[in-house]
This record gives structure tokens, sequence and C-alpha cells, in this order.
């Protein structure tokens, strides 16, 4: 059975405190690998697709980076506006139904 | 601007009704989702629609119903057979049914009971 885990379950920083967030997954034929921002009461907000391990993308302070068996999303310098949960999904197969998430990570930036 | 609307924003159901949630894109995307949000859980898909009047269930359809007789609109109806209701509710679509790109969301409905 394909499954994402992600920790921590949340994370407290100070504002310029650097640290990384942790997705693991166990599927079979990974086709994409999605990091998501959500803010509360909000939908996710789609930051990036790794395809393949090895691969690093960066985006302002967030930089996603993957293995075979994991991701990490590195956020370097946080503000309090960084402040959301984060999302990890993998896809798995040919078809767009085999998307599978994560709980999130709720990161709290304090300024 | 491109984007998925998702109407209302709150909804209160009381026993025994069906309530519909609506999802609107104007992105030409192909493929739309349903999914619901819990705390502490990922999201869990309810259904999925590849084109226009076909659907297929995901992991936790029952007590849920959808049509799509239109490409830009993906309708969600909360059956009274749906026993524990109180969620997130989240629309998504995406460009293909094939291929890894990504899905975007609409900003959601939470469901709550009256």
């Amino acid at each position: 059975e394909d499954q994402v885990t992600q920790s921590p379950e949340a994370l407290r920083l100070q504002e310029g405190e650097s640290s990384s967030l942790n997705c693991s997954y166990t599927v079979s034929g990974l086709r994409g690998l999605f990091w998501y921002r959500q803010d509360p009461g909000k939908g996710p907000e789609f930051l990036f697709t790794l395809y393949s391990a090895g691969e690093e993308k960066e985006k302002e302070r967030l930089k996603a980076t993957l293995t075979k068996k994991e991701s990490f999303l590195h956020i370097t310098a946080p503000k309090p506006e960084d402040s959301a949960t984060y999302l990890c999904a993998v896809q798995a197969g040919n078809y767009g139904q085999n998307f599978v998430f994560g709980p999130g990570t709720r990161l709290s930036v304090l300024p | 601007d491109g984007g998925i609307t998702q109407s209302p924003k709150y909804l209160f159901r009381k026993e025994g009704q069906n309530v519909t949630l609506s999802c609107e894109q104007n992105l030409n995307h192909d493929a739309m989702y349903w999914y619901r949000q819990d705390p502490g859980q990922g999201l869990r898909l309810i259904y999925y629609s590849q084109i226009v009047n076909d659907f297929q269930k995901g992991d936790i359809a029952e007590g849920y119903s959808v049509s799509r007789e239109k490409k830009e609109s993906f309708p969600l109806t909360v059956t009274s057979a749906q026993k524990n209701p109180t969620a997130f509710y989240l629309c998504a679509s995406r460009e293909f049914t094939g291929g890894n790109q990504p899905q975007h969301f609409g900003d959601g409905t939470r469901l709550s009971i009256l």
C-alpha cells in the first residue's frame, strides 16, 4: 500500500532559524512528489514538483530535495509569513487518482 | 484570473438533509477531484473525474455523490447516508489525466452539522 508520512508534526522556529521538514514515502512506481503550502481555512497552494532522485527545486527561502525514499523541504532564514502547514503528496502509476497525501507539518515562525 | 471556485465557504447540514457543494474551474483542466480533510490526517479522495460524464469512486465515496455534466463543473452532494460529514472539503483540478502535472486546489468548503 502506498504511504506518505511527514515529520515533525509541528515545528516552531524563531525568525531566521533554518530547518528542514521531512516527507517519507513508500510507493510503487513514483511519478512525482509534490509540495504544497496550506494556510488556515484555505486550499493547498502548489510549491514544487520533483520527479527523480537527486532533483532539487528552489523558490525564495524554500528548497526541496528528493531521494529514493524521502524528500526534504529546507527553509532558510524563515520569516513569520512562512508560517503555514506544508503538505507532501506523491503520485504513483499512470492515472490521476493515485495521489497520496501526507498529514502535513504545521510550521510556526516567531518574530 | 484562472482558478477554482468553491462555494459556499461554510455550510451547515441538518440531520437527514442532503447538501451540495459547488466547484467550478476556468483553467480548462480535464480532471477534477474531491477530497476530504480532517485534522491530523492527509487528504482523502472521495471522487474524481477524468472527462465529462464520467467519474470514479475514490477511497471514501460512501455517502457522497457527484456529477460531471460540464467540463468546468464538478458538484459534490453529501447525502444523509454520510454519518460523519463534518470536515473541510477541497476540490482540485489537473490539466490532463495522464502525466505528472500537479493538482491545483480551490479554497474549500467547511461543512458542519446543526
